[in-house]
């Protein structure tokens, strides 16, 4: 079945540097979404990308999909305390929308 | 407006029982989403349900079942419950089968001791 995979598991970084996560189908997908959980609270819903070799950003976060729509990264520029949590991928290959493990980023100031 | 509701929010069963979870979807949305969140291990997709019908399931053993009912709501059945079955369950909805954004619940923590 439908697989995706992301790494890395875990990344610390001092406030200010720049953090990335990495997203892979085993499929290709019709979209792929990115969400967030800060420790002890659910998933919040951050961006949907659709087209192939899209780009979206929102203030420090940039989100890629990959031209053959089997990947997808979140990048962060400049990251704060503020986003510590874990970031999920979320890809939809025709069935079921099928969440990465996470990357789970801590912060330190 | 409600966003999704799930009770209980915590739920202390042991080996051998059977727990009952229960989802209330935004109103106007079909479609419900239930997956697993044990620790370390992500978000484990386990059901899926639209328009009161089960559209995929996931890869986990018959004992987890469950339906959506004509209001849209849901409820997850664990049946012969194992300690590995220890986790949050988190219900999400959203507006339609080809699915937008996830909306989702606070979750509900099961513990089998």
């Amino acid at each position: 079945g439908q697989q995706v995979m992301q790494i890395p598991q875990y990344q610390h970084v001092q406030e200010g540097e720049d953090f990335t996560t990495y997203c892979n189908s085993s499929t290709t997908l019709s979209n792929i979404q990115w969400y967030k959980q800060r420790p002890g609270g659910h998933p919040v819903f951050l961006i949907q990308l659709v087209k192939s070799g899209e780009v979206k950003k929102q203030k420090r976060l940039t989100f890629q999909f990959g031209e053959a729509k089997k990947n997808s990264s979140l990048h962060i520029t400049a990251t704060q305390t503020t986003d510590v949590g874990t970031y999920f991928c979320a890809g939809q290959g025709g069935t079921a929308l099928i969440f990465g493990k996470g990357t789970t980023l801590s912060v330190s100031s | 407006e409600a966003g999704v509701t799930q009770s209980p929010t915590h739920l202390i069963k042991t080996r051998g029982q059977q727990a009952t979870l229960r989802c209330s979807p935004i109103s106007g949305h079909t479609s419900v989403y239930w997956y697993q969140q044990a620790l370390g291990l992500g978000l484990q997709f386990l059901l899926w349900y639209d328009e009161g019908e089960e559209r995929n399931r996931g890869n986990f053993p018959p004992r987890f079942s469950g339906r959506q009912f004509p209001n849209y709501s849901s409820e997850l059945n664990v049946n012969a419950l194992e300690l590995e079955d220890s986790a949050l369950y988190l219900c999400a909805s959203t507006g339609g089968s080809n699915t937008g954004e996830l909306f989702f619940g606070e979750g509900s923590r099961l513990t089998v001791l």
